[in-house]
């Protein structure tokens, strides 16, 4: 079975401009999440979606936002791109349990630079 | 807010030796822990992950323990390979059942000398 997909795999960007991400989860699991990872650095929570719906959110601003289809993939947008902004964005997805909490399995990221 | 953290950023550890990798949680609320390798360019990959009803689980050539009394939490490999050269990451789970929200502690580089 095919893992966690990304693209693009690489994205160069000047500051100011609009970025948009795409991922497929897993085939089966319903539930995507986004993180953000800068540079020597553990991955950070931005969003988790289930079922086209916000589930979750970090501690990212407005610029940051995403969606869910109903095919279960994903995109994530960030606008008024900043030079902080330069970082590994992974995309994971789980299966979702009742009351249950699962594993999140884990793409390939997309690097994101801003200059 | 509350974190993961690790002991050791970086560990060396000869070819067939045991490696143990060491990680801190604060928020006595988590009820879901993972281990995960990331080499460079990669995402994270899983390795295993443990239930706080749980003390202890095993995998191939991986444990993890866990210890709730010190909120600590450890992933040992048992005869370290090359291939075991990475970063690894403990993640908590603070948000309870149906949460996917995790959180990560910065990383330990794992080096395995041949």
């Amino acid at each position: 079975d095919a893992g966690v997909t990304q693209s693009p795999t690489h994205l160069i960007k000047t500051r100011g401009q609009h970025v948009t991400l795409r991922c497929s989860p897993i085939s089966g699991h319903k539930s995507v999440s986004w993180y953000q990872q800068v540079l020597g650095q553990g991955p950070q929570f931005i969003f988790q979606y289930y079922e086209k719906e916000e589930r979750g959110r970090g501690n990212f601003p407005d610029r940051f936002s995403a969606r869910q289809f109903p095919n279960y993939s994903s995109e994530l947008n960030v606008n008024a791109l900043l030079l902080g902004d330069s970082a590994l964005y992974l995309c994971a997805s789980s299966f979702i349990r009742q009351g249950g909490t699962d594993t999140q399995y884990f793409g390939p990221g997309t690097r994101l630079t801003v200059l | 807010g509350e974190s993961v953290g690790l002991h050791l950023p970086t560990l060396s550890v000869q070819e067939g030796d045991n490696s143990i990798i060491n990680c801190a949680y604060s928020n006595s609320a988590s009820d879901y822990f993972i281990w995960y390798k990331q080499e460079s360019g990669k995402g994270p990959q899983f390795i295993i992950d443990i239930r706080s009803n749980m003390d202890k689980r095993q995998g191939q050539r991986v444990t993890v323990l866990l210890n709730k009394t010190v909120k600590h939490l450890s992933l040992q490999i048992a005869a370290t390979q090359p291939g075991d050269s990475a970063v690894y990451f403990c993640a908590e789970n603070m948000g309870g059942a149906g949460s996917y929200q995790l959180t990560f502690g910065k990383g330990t580089k794992l080096s395995v000398i041949p």
